[in-house]
């Protein structure tokens, strides 16, 4: 299958200081780009849609000043949490959908920030 | 705004017995798709039905997907230590908002 990967795998980082995720797509070029928050135990929740060469489509409830989301390229999305605070401590996920109209939503690996 | 109910959310069982994991919807799905997850990693895909009435089988799992589109189920034959994680169903809404919504999970454990 398709795959996507993500850097970093996990961060620490300061309350205050700003982290940036980076999630491509490896071996196929996606139109769109998914970024998902996961809490222990529970599922996924959507924050944002990404799509190349467009500002991204944020879910109620999600500050986009808050998660900057940049898709340059049909390869790389960002994800970029600014002014990190404890509660943001969360798994993040990117998923990316190629070209045709049915592709699978491929996912990466998750990153496990902290925030202290 | 869609969503997908999904039972049972914890499910612990022995090694060799049967389980269903069911996902309800009163909304209609373009597809719907299974994953399974294990700790610290990214979502796996299992399969997409895109038919109503669909039945996909991959080995001991059995998944299908309601006449109606709009609820589906993954049941597993003879459960290993093996098939334990969490599994999650999404729906597929299509078109240019195109977008997965997620049930809750099913955590499931199987004891040897």
């Amino acid at each position: 299958g398709a795959v996507v990967s993500q850097h970093p795998s996990w961060v620490i980082c300061k309350s205050g200081t700003s982290v940036k995720i980076e999630c491509r797509s490896l071996d196929f070029q996606a139109t769109t780009m998914f970024w998902y928050r996961q809490f222990p135990k529970q599922s996924l929740m959507l924050m944002a849609t990404s799509n190349e060469g467009s500002k991204a489509t944020y879910e109620q409830g999600v500050e986009k000043d808050k998660f900057l989301i940049n898709h340059a390229s049909l390869t790389l999305s960002t994800l970029t949490v600014t002014s990190a605070h404890p509660e943001d401590s969360s798994f993040y996920i990117c998923s990316a959908r190629g070209l045709r109209g049915w592709e699978t939503q491929y996912f990466g690996p998750g990153t496990r920030l902290l925030v202290l | 705004t869609q969503l997908l109910e999904q039972s049972p959310q914890f499910l612990s069982i022995q090694e060799g017995e049967n389980l269903t994991v069911y996902c309800n919807s009163s909304s209609v799905f373009s597809s719907l798709q299974w994953y399974r997850q294990e700790p610290g990693e990214g979502p796996v895909l299992l399969v997409t039905v895109v038919t109503g009435g669909e039945v996909k089988k991959l080995k001991r799992l059995t998944f299908q997907f309601g006449d109606a589109r709009k609820d589906s189920s993954l049941h597993i034959t003879a459960a290993q230590p093996g098939d334990t994680g969490l599994y999650l169903c999404a729906g597929a809404s299509g078109g240019s908002n195109y977008k997965l919504t997620f049930g809750k999970g099913t955590l499931l454990t199987v004891n040897p």
